[in-house]
């Protein structure tokens, strides 16, 4: 499976500032994920990140408020714009595994943001 | 959307029994995964059943793809202390737009007294 690795693994954050989270991945993948998982909570997927395409939202979560980048096949960043407490949770990164229709996921360690 | 209920929502168990925990769901999925998840990590994929009916074990871990496609459980024998956690199941359409989105259901914290 794929090396997935997180910056930063925390971070506190004031209300209205943004945040930049960075997924790396130690192999090419065709298809990164980005989850939230709330406190307690459960993981919900926020988008599909292709290279060299737009993202894919899913619904409840919007392009401006979680700007996504996927510049190459290892790498790709989550942003969390004009935070609020609201948004304090875990987010992570997932890939795909190797090639097929139904495949596995692999997951990366995690950012736990808190939101003052 | 698609919705997966798990059971049950938490386990309190003694060192050495044996833990049987599943999720159902109103539709089919082709891909059922388990994860666990420890506090401060991401899920670690434990097993991944692809075809109805399909019985997979890893370890002391045995999972199972329901044969309706819209069910699978998970069992854990003879149960250790590093065993505590959250596990998940979690289920994959595949295919279309579809490919790749994972829906989880809502976890099962075990508790494993020594």
């Amino acid at each position: 499976s794929a090396v997935i690795s997180q910056k930063p693994s925390r971070d506190i954050c004031q209300r209205g500032t943004s945040l930049t989270i960075q997924c790396q991945v130690d192999s090419q993948v065709t298809m990164m994920f980005w989850y939230r998982q709330q406190p307690g909570q459960s993981l919900t997927l926020i988008a599909t990140a292709n290279q060299g395409s737009e993202a894919t939202y899913e619904s409840g979560f919007v392009i401006d408020k979680f700007p996504i980048s996927r510049p190459n096949l290892t790498f790709s960043t989550l942003t969390v714009s004009n935070m609020s407490p609201e948004d304090s949770s875990i987010y992570l990164c997932s890939v795909d595994g190797t090639s097929g229709p139904s495949d596995t996921q692999y997951f990366g360690p995690g950012t736990r943001l808190t939101v003052l | 959307g698609q919705q997966l209920n798990q059971s049950p929502q938490s386990m309190f168990i003694q060192e050495g029994e044996d833990v049987s925990m599943n999720c159902t769901s109103s539709s089919i999925f082709n891909t059922w995964l388990w994860y666990k998840q420890d506090p401060g990590e991401g899920p670690v994929l434990l097993i991944a059943l692809y075809k109805a009916g399909e019985l997979t074990s890893n370890g002391r871990l045995t999972a199972q793809f329901g044969i309706t496609r819209k069910d699978s459980f998970l069992n854990i024998s003879a149960s250790i202390p590093s065993d505590v956690g959250i596990y998940f199941c979690a289920g994959q359409l595949g295919g279309g737009t579809s490919y790749g989105k994972l829906t989880f259901g809502q976890g099962t914290i075990l508790t494993v007294h020594p």
